[in-house]
């Protein structure tokens, strides 16, 4: 089955201690990237990736590291979470074709920061 | 800045009827648009994308697209009770996308 697969769905944590979300794709395409949803504010961008080892800053990258070592992958890194780093998670992947590319997203990540 | 506008809504229509969800953005070198659909709790699934002026019908869904007025929107015909959910507008300018913070519709039966 096709899917995208996030790891934690949900954590609680406390600000400063660094976390990893984890992000795994099977479909083997080029771009993935990762998104934080507020209310009020939609779907923002934070990192997104061409292929591997080739990482780019969306709207919001402060606070956040990605890397990109293997195709399928892509974590998300939070070294010091901060409470406005609270927020709900997503990653995506996309065949990319230039002009159009159908995101598929992973079920979400809950992150609360204390 | 780039931009994506969306009226939040709550937009309520009947069983039956046509929903019409609208959309504005900001960016002239926008290349193509989406219409995702999130039911709450759930993430995001694509409905639709539009790349060229005009219109594009799948199934109960059309999308259409102006370009020249930074406008797309999504017609819903025969809505519903399903349909209930949260549309978000998106567009691809460069690598990346853009979203706004959708629009919440309730079908009601």
């Amino acid at each position: 089955e096709a899917q995208v697969t996030q790891n934690p769905r949900y954590l609680i944590t406390v600000t400063g201690k660094k976390l990893t979300v984890t992000c795994s794709q099977n479909m083997n395409h080029e771009y993935m990237s990762w998104y934080r949803q507020d209310p009020g504010l939609g779907l923002r961008q934070i990192y997104y990736s061409m292929n591997v080892e080739v990482t780019d800053k969306g709207d919001v990258p402060e606070g956040y590291k990605v890397s990109r070592k293997e195709k399928r992958n892509f974590p998300l890194i939070l070294e010091s979470p901060s409470p406005n780093q609270t927020s709900l998670y997503f990653c995506a992947s996309t065949y990319w074709t230039g002009t159009t590319g159908e995101l598929f997203f992973g079920e979400g990540s809950r992150l609360t920061v204390l | 800045q780039k931009e994506v506008e969306q009226n939040s809504g709550p937009l309520s229509v009947p069983e039956g009827a046509i929903a019409s969800l609208n959309c504005t953005y900001s960016d002239r070198g926008s290349q193509s648009f989406f219409w995702y659909r999130q039911y709450s709790g759930k993430s995001p699934e694509l409905i639709m994308f539009i790349y060229s002026n005009g219109d594009k019908e799948d199934g109960r869904f059309t999308a259409q697209l102006n370009k020249a007025s930074q406008y797309v929107s999504l017609l819903i015909r025969d809505s519903q009770p399903s349909d209930s959910a949260t549309y978000l507008c998106a567009y691809l300018a460069g690598n990346q996308f853009y979203f706004g913070t959708g629009t919440s519709l309730t079908v009601i039966p």
